[in-house]
């Protein structure tokens, strides 16, 4: 009973190609999240969804795209890689944080991307 | 804007010591205040959070941590390490109020256990 999944697990490409990343969270939230683990261990947001309606996005190059077909799913959909979007993503979720639901944050198991 | 500083890159302990790593926030207003735990490989799990209220905080995994205002601190702590808990733990801010919910993540500290 995975609360939050990712997939690949595992992503290397090369530079300049285009890939996604899907997630799906079976807990209910409204909110999901995208951040950016880098080698460094440092984790950043990227992007916040509540109810498939953006709610923050953070300074991040416009060829990060994120999909929220509905409120369980929150892809992210990468063009013309570089070598430094290298890094581990994790999707997240959590209860509607802008109606005091900023409670837990369940994270998925993350998807290490390297751009060769 | 927010800020949040894990002074300890590493900390290194024998099993069955106590612990306690450092959190320390900057920001005006008492915001709310996590810990996560991620373990090799894997996302990050909540160990405990703080809102309001009593200042010292349970979490799972026998995990506590203490909220100082004065100190803008919110250290984790734990009364006897186990060899399972080696892993990277993260501090984490949200400011709350201002409508603003962007959360700020600390560095991490990894701990090492040793037998």
């Amino acid at each position: 009973d995975t609360a939050v999944s990712q997939t690949p697990k595992y992503l290397v490409t090369q530079m300049g190609n285009d890939k996604s990343i899907k997630c799906e969270q079976n807990l209910g939230h409204d909110t999901m999240y995208w951040y950016k683990q880098d080698s460094k261990k440092f984790l950043k947001i990227m992007f916040s969804y509540n109810n498939k309606e953006l709610i923050i996005n953070e300074t991040v190059p416009n060829r990060f795209s994120p999909k929220s077909p509905d409120k369980a799913h929150l892809n992210l959909h990468i063009n013309s890689l570089e070598l430094g979007d290298s890094a581990v993503y994790f999707c997240a979720s959590s209860q509607d944080l802008r109606r005091g639901g900023l409670l837990e944050q369940f994270f998925g198991p993350g998807t290490r991307l390297t751009v060769l | 804007a927010q800020s949040v500083t894990q002074p300890d890159i590493h900390i290194t302990v024998s099993e069955g010591a106590s612990l306690e790593l450092r959190c320390n926030y900057s920001y005006g207003a008492t915001p709310y205040l996590f810990w996560y735990v991620q373990s090799p490989g894997q996302g990050l799990q909540l160990l405990l959070k703080y809102f309001s209220g009593d200042t010292l905080v349970q979490g799972i995994k026998g995990f506590e941590a203490e909220f100082k205002r004065s100190q803008s601190s919110f250290n984790l702590r734990k009364p006897s390490v186990h060899w399972s808990d080696a892993a990277e733990y993260f501090c984490a801010v949200v400011p709350g109020t201002g409508g603003s919910y962007i959360p700020t993540f600390g560095r991490g500290t990894s701990l090492i256990v040793h037998p």
